[in-house]
């Protein structure tokens, strides 16, 4: 399978605790982005990278979130102190940008976080 | 700032045509995605609008308005399996800002 993909699938933290989310985006795309989504809402923007720069962070991210592609290929996204209002599903997205491309996202099947 | 507007739910029938609308006011356009979001999983691309008027793929046919905000998504043939969210999605200096969708449901 030569989609994206996200590890892990589903994690139930306790408020307080650190919890890090990877996603491999399909190997040719140079953008990666990561959102959030709950329930009833549409996918909301945090962050999204081009190669392995990060190009813009959401304001409404709080300095908790952190995220990184240091390679350019795969990425993290790092949540410190987890909060019960960051329970949502973590969305990862990779495309590829330049002349003649749409730079229509292709999404993973997002990590489910519940936080107790 | 980003506002995008679409209807929360639609129904309709099977084999019947749907049209879902969406508006927008941005800072910027680039451009304008429809994705499409089965319950529990990930959006998949449907289509994207750069310049007015209407793109046809298939059954799924989207149209633009620059001038007015105004884009909406054209469902033909409509089959169970149509049952899903549309996502409206706005696209500036390469990231897309998403409306929360319209849930529709097709019935027998």
């Amino acid at each position: 399978d030569t989609g994206v993909s996200q590890n892990p699938r589903h994690k139930i933290t306790k408020r307080g605790q650190n919890v890090t989310f990877r996603c491999d985006p399909i190997s040719e795309h140079n953008r990666l982005y990561w959102y959030r989504q709950t329930l009833g809402q549409g996918p909301e923007f945090l962050t999204y990278f081009q190669n392995e720069a990060q190009l813009e962070k959401s304001r409404l991210l709080s300095d908790r979130f952190s995220a990184e592609r240091p390679k350019g290929s795969f990425s993290t996204l790092e949540i410190q102190r987890t909060e019960q209002g960051d329970s949502a599903m973590y969305l990862c997205a990779s495309s590829l940008s330049g002349s003649g491309t749409y730079n229509e996202q292709f999404f993973g099947p997002g990590t489910r976080l519940t936080v107790l | 700032g980003q506002n995008i507007d679409q209807p929360t739910e639609m129904t309709a029938t099977e084999g019947a045509i749907v049209q879902i609308n969406c508006t927008y006011q941005t800072s910027g356009f680039n451009g304008l995605f429809w994705y499409q979001q089965h319950a529990g999983e990930a959006p998949t691309f449907l289509s994207y609008n750069v310049l007015d008027g209407l793109e046809e793929k298939g059954r799924f046919s989207s149209f633009l308005s620059r001038s007015k905000g105004y884009s909406y998504l054209l469902l033909k043939e409509l089959q169970m399996k149509d049952s899903a969210s549309y996502l409206c999605a706005v696209s500036l200096a390469g990231k897309s800002t998403f409306g929360d969708g319209t849930t529709l449901t097709v019935k027998p």
